[in-house]
Parts: C-alpha cells; structure tokens; sequence
C-alpha cells in the first residue's frame, strides 16, 4: 500500500499569513493526488484535485504543487475560515490511501 | 446541486451487521464511480470501497474485505454498503462519496456491546 506522510501534524499560523502543507507519498503517484478540508462539523470538502487543480469555487489564495512523490498545499493569506483540518489522497492506486491530517489552528 | 444523504447507522454489537444507504440526487448518478469513507472518533479518513458507475468493478481495503460488500441501484440513485461480522474497530462516520469530488455528511456507526 501507498503510504502518505503528511507534515506537519499542527501547524500555528496567524491571519495573512502564508502556510504550506507537505504530503510525501511511499512512492511515485503520478500526480493522482488531492486536497481535503474538513470542518469541526464534519463537513469534508475538496480543494484541489490532480494536484494543482483548484476546485469551482474554492478561493485562489489556495494552490497545489508537486510531483512524483513530494506535493503541498499552500494557502497565501489565511482567513478566519480557513483554521481547520487538511487531508492529501492518493488515487494512483488500490487501495487509496489519506494522510493522517494537518490540524491548521490559529497561533 | 449534487446532494448525498447517507442513512443507517446506529448502535450494534460485536458480530452483527448493518446496511447503510446513500441517496444521490443532483446528478445522473449511473454515470460516477462511488466511494464509502470513513472515520473513526478522533482519527483521520479513510477510504474503504470503490463501486464503478455500472456495478462491473469494486474494490475495498484490506481492513473490510471480506466482510463489507458495497453495491448500488441505479434505478433508485442509491449506494449502500452491507457490514457484517462488525468489530469494535469499525465505529466510524461512514461517508459516501460521488467519485471522491463531493461528500455526504455522513452517517454514524457505533459497534460496542
């Protein structure tokens, strides 16, 4: 199985401020990666897809990168909203496999 | 305005089943691949079992094969997923998922005696 090292677990951050969040995979996957952010309420949501590709109306101040086995997600100017918990997936191959979580919490 | 609504959770013991249902709408939902997610108290996702949009392949993680069984009626825009033997482990929000894009709110399944 595909393993997802996601760092790091927490991450303090102020508002405006620009943070990156690192999803290193056990293995290439060939950009078959998104981003998943999960509210207090459970509701889950996916920001990017493929990568790099930003969802229909997810803000632009969210962005992807990366490539074989190391990829990001980076949020240039973090607003009130943002604060919240962030998962990478892997679809490149069975099973799928999530990262463990970022926990984004305001410092 | 694609909606998921997951049903069938609820409380049972070691060593019973449960079958969970997921009504799509929103969507032509004979066309997508399905997926069921879930996740324990306090702990990350994780993703469980895959249906194609006309039933021809499924795939599941090794922690529920041979125990979950995920299925569909495209006539009724329903997923379900069929638990047996269920163990303590399995007590999760179990989500269904339109080809990993869009999410339910889930549903909770709580295994204890």
């Amino acid at each position: 199985d595909i393993q997802l090292t996601q760092s790091p677990s927490t991450l303090p951050a102020s508002l405006g401020e620009r943070v990156t969040i690192s999803c290193r995979a056990s293995q290439s996957i060939s950009n078959s990666l998104n981003w998943y952010q999960q509210k207090p309420d459970g509701t889950v949501k996916r920001l990017i897809y493929s990568t790099s590709t930003l969802e229909s109306g997810v803000p632009s101040r969210f962005s992807g990168s990366g490539s074989g086995t190391d990829y990001s997600l980076s949020i240039s100017s973090l607003e009130s909203e943002d604060f919240a918990m962030y998962y990478c997936l892997q679809y490149a191959t069975y099973p799928y496999t999530f990262g463990a979580g970022t926990k984004l919490e305001l410092k | 305005e694609v909606q998921l609504v997951e049903s069938g959770g609820g409380l049972v013991k070691p060593g019973s089943s449960l079958k969970l249902s997921c009504v799509a709408s929103g969507f032509t939902f004979s066309s997508y691949g399905m997926h069921w997610i879930r996740q324990a108290p306090k702990k990350g996702l994780e993703w469980i079992a895959l249906i194609y949009y006309d039933s021809s392949n499924k795939y599941y993680a090794d922690s529920v094969k041979g125990r979950f069984t995920i299925s569909r009626d495209n006539s009724k825009n329903t997923l379900y997923l069929e638990m047996n033997s269920l163990r303590s482990e399995d007590t999760a929000m179990y989500y269904c998922a339109k080809g990993f894009a869009y999410w339910g709110q889930g549903t909770l399944v709580t295994v204890s005696s």
